[in-house]
């Protein structure tokens, strides 16, 4: 299974631009990048997701690099209401053909006013 | 509707008690999941269920028993809890079409005390 790597936490300044970074080395060619947040005591909530290509939607854009050993999340103009932990995560398979959906450690985003 | 609803929102029950933990979603997803989240962790899964058959068991104890009575509904039967498993329950629910890209709906979780 391939395995994220994110720093522990991260600042930024309200309205500027976060770029939250993700290493996933092992990724393998059919596996998606997802990213969620949870918000203090909340469920966790889908972000963005993709495979190769950068994408984009209203919350956030995805950049993966062309070797998709690594990607970054950008809420191009943070708020306060994006302090939260960000969760980069590898989709694989489970059994049954079911697929995991497995959280690592994430890292906690605090927007400073 | 892309909610996911969990009830008790608050549960708090003795080493003793059974009780259980609903989850709820109409989206037409046919996978359905448990997470177990301490404070201060990342969410850790027990259960999926795909087609309302359980496809894993993160070897949870059996303690902890999930059922999936229909397509929208999961429940989580609890008995003879440890204090140690106090903690957030939360749900999620996803498409089970092919590939590996499809986002998860999570409910807003029950925290359960087991006193």
């Amino acid at each position: 299974d391939a395995k994220t790597t994110q720093p522990t936490s991260m600042d930024c300044a309200e309205g500027r631009a976060a770029n939250l970074p993700c290493n996933h080395s092992t990724i393998s060619g059919n596996e998606y990048v997802y990213w969620y947040r949870q918000i203090h005591s909340q469920g966790p909530q889908y972000i963005i997701h993709g495979l190769k290509n950068n994408e984009t939607n209203e919350m956030a854009s995805l950049i993966i690099t062309e070797d998709r050993k690594s990607s970054t999340l950008i809420l191009p103009h943070a708020t306060l209401r994006d302090t939260a932990v960000y969760y980069c995560i590898v989709r694989v398979a489970g059994g049954g053909g079911s697929e995991k959906l497995v959280f690592g450690k994430g890292m906690k985003l605090t927007v400073n006013p | 509707d892309t909610e996911v609803t969990q009830t008790p929102k608050h549960l708090v029950m003795g080493m003793t008690n059974k009780k259980s933990l609903k989850c709820e979603q109409h989206m037409g997803h046919r996978a359905m999941y448990w997470y177990k989240q301490k404070a201060k962790k990342p969410p850790e899964l027990m259960f999926v269920y795909s087609y309302e058959k359980l496809s894993i068991n993160e070897s949870v104890p059996s303690r902890f028993s999930p059922e999936c009575p229909n397509s929208s509904l999961l429940n989580l039967h609890l008995h003879a809890l440890q204090p140690e498993d106090s903690a957030l329950y939360l749900c999620a629910s996803s498409t089970r079409g092919g590939g590996t890209n499809t986002e998860a709906f999570f409910g807003q979780g029950t925290r359960l005390t087991v006193v």
